[in-house]
Formats: C-alpha cells, structure tokens, sequence
C-alpha cells in the first residue's frame, strides 16, 4: 500500500515561495501524484498532478525526482489566501479506491 | 456549471436514526466518490460509483453503510444506526470518469456534516 508522509505544518510570510515535500518510498511504476488543497469547512480541490519531472501550472508547480520517491507542490509568492492544508495523493488506476487515502496533510500558514 | 452540491450541509441525527446524505455530481459527470473526514484528520476514501453501478467500495465499513448511484437523481451515502462514532464531515467528489480512477481530476462538494448525538 502506497503510504505518503508529508510534514504535518508549515509557517511562511506572504510573497515568499512555499515548498511542500511529499515522500512516498512505495511508489508503483503506474502511480500519479496529486495534490490537493482544503480550506475549513469545503472540500478539498485539485491543484496539480504529475507522474515524473516537472509540472506547472497557473497555480504552482510539481517537481518529481528521476526515483520517484518523492515529490514537491512549490507554490510561488505565497498570499493569506493560501492558508490551507495541503494532501499528497499518490495511486493509479489498477488499485482498489482504499488507496485514495489523503493522509494528514501539511497545514500551511501564511502570516502577513 | 453549477459545481458538486451535497444536500444536506449539516445534519443532526440520536443514535439509531437513519442518516441519509445526498450527493449530485458535475454536469456531464459519470462517476461519485464519497470520502469521510474526522476532525483533525484526513479524507478516507468510501465508496467510487457509476450510475446504477458500483465500482469499489472497499473503504466502506462493513455494516449500517450503503451506498448508490441511481440513473435518475443524486448519489446516496445512507447510513443506519447511527452511532458516536459516525459524527464526521462526508465528502462527496465527482468525476468525469475519463482517466482511471485515481488520476481522474475529482471536483470536491461542501461536505455534509453529520453529528450524531
């Protein structure tokens, strides 16, 4: 079963850039990564998936390590707005959906 | 495009009631997930339909849960017996059904949250 681990908070200051690392030393050869935020009290939304290299998007980016073992959501020029928690979500296709196990995820608070 | 809507938002049910949580997907959306967060904790995956069919339900709990996707109407999470224990915020996620089921992009509703007196 593809565990992730991922740091359970983060502190940042608006306009730096925040990068949360994701491990996932399990990982299958088919397996995407995924990431998703929450906000309190909604559910959590898609920001970026990848399966190797580097992703980018209008949001941030994805950075994947040749190994795959694992993965870093950078979130450029960070507001309050982006105070949230942020999930590592790592399955494919194949799997059963008890894989789809979002974990703790990484609370991200923005200070002015 | 009106987004995933769960109905209700919260919901206040004594022990042994019946607890039935609604789901409509996406316009144009195939598939529904459902998921169940405990505070301070992370989502748990449920249940992943299709309508009329449901395709993996390996995290539901083997009893008082169900289940459905009929053809006509929103997805139903219908819980009996409610106990303590079941007092969580349940998420509802719908999908396209165009990629495989993990790597489809889910779009998230407000949640449902059930306390359970």
């Amino acid at each position: 079963l593809a565990k992730t681990t991922q740091p359970i908070s983060m502190d940042s200051y608006e306009g730096q850039e925040v990068n949360i690392t994701c491990s996932h030393n399990n990982i299958a050869t088919n397996d995407y990564i995924t990431w998703y935020q929450q906000f309190p009290s909604q559910g959590p939304r898609f920001i970026i998936q990848g399966y190797k290299t580097k992703v980018t998007n209008e949001v941030a980016s994805l950075f994947i390590p040749a190994d795959r073992k694992s993965s870093t959501l950078s979130l450029p020029r960070v507001s309050l707005s982006d105070t949230a928690v942020y999930y590592c979500l790592v399955g494919d296709g194949e799997t059963s959906g008890s894989r789809l196990t979002f974990g703790e995820g990484t609370q991200l608070t923005v200070n002015p | 495009n009106a987004g995933v809507m769960q109905n209700p938002r919260h919901l206040v049910r004594r022990r042994g009631q019946e607890a039935r949580l609604r789901c409509s997907p996406m316009k144009g959306h195939s598939h529904v997930y459902w998921y169940r967060q405990l505070p301070e904790e992370g989502l748990k995956f449920m249940v992943y339909l299709q309508k009329e069919n449901i395709i993996d339900e390996s995290g539901m709990p083997k009893e008082r849960f169900s289940a459905e996707f009929p053809k006509e109407g929103p997805s139903i999470l219908r819980i009996q017996q409610v106990v303590r224990g079941d007092s969580a915020a349940y998420f509802c996620a719908s999908s396209p059904g165009l990629k495989k089921i993990s790597t489809d992009t889910q779009y998230f509703g407000p949640g449902t949250r059930l306390t359970v007196l």
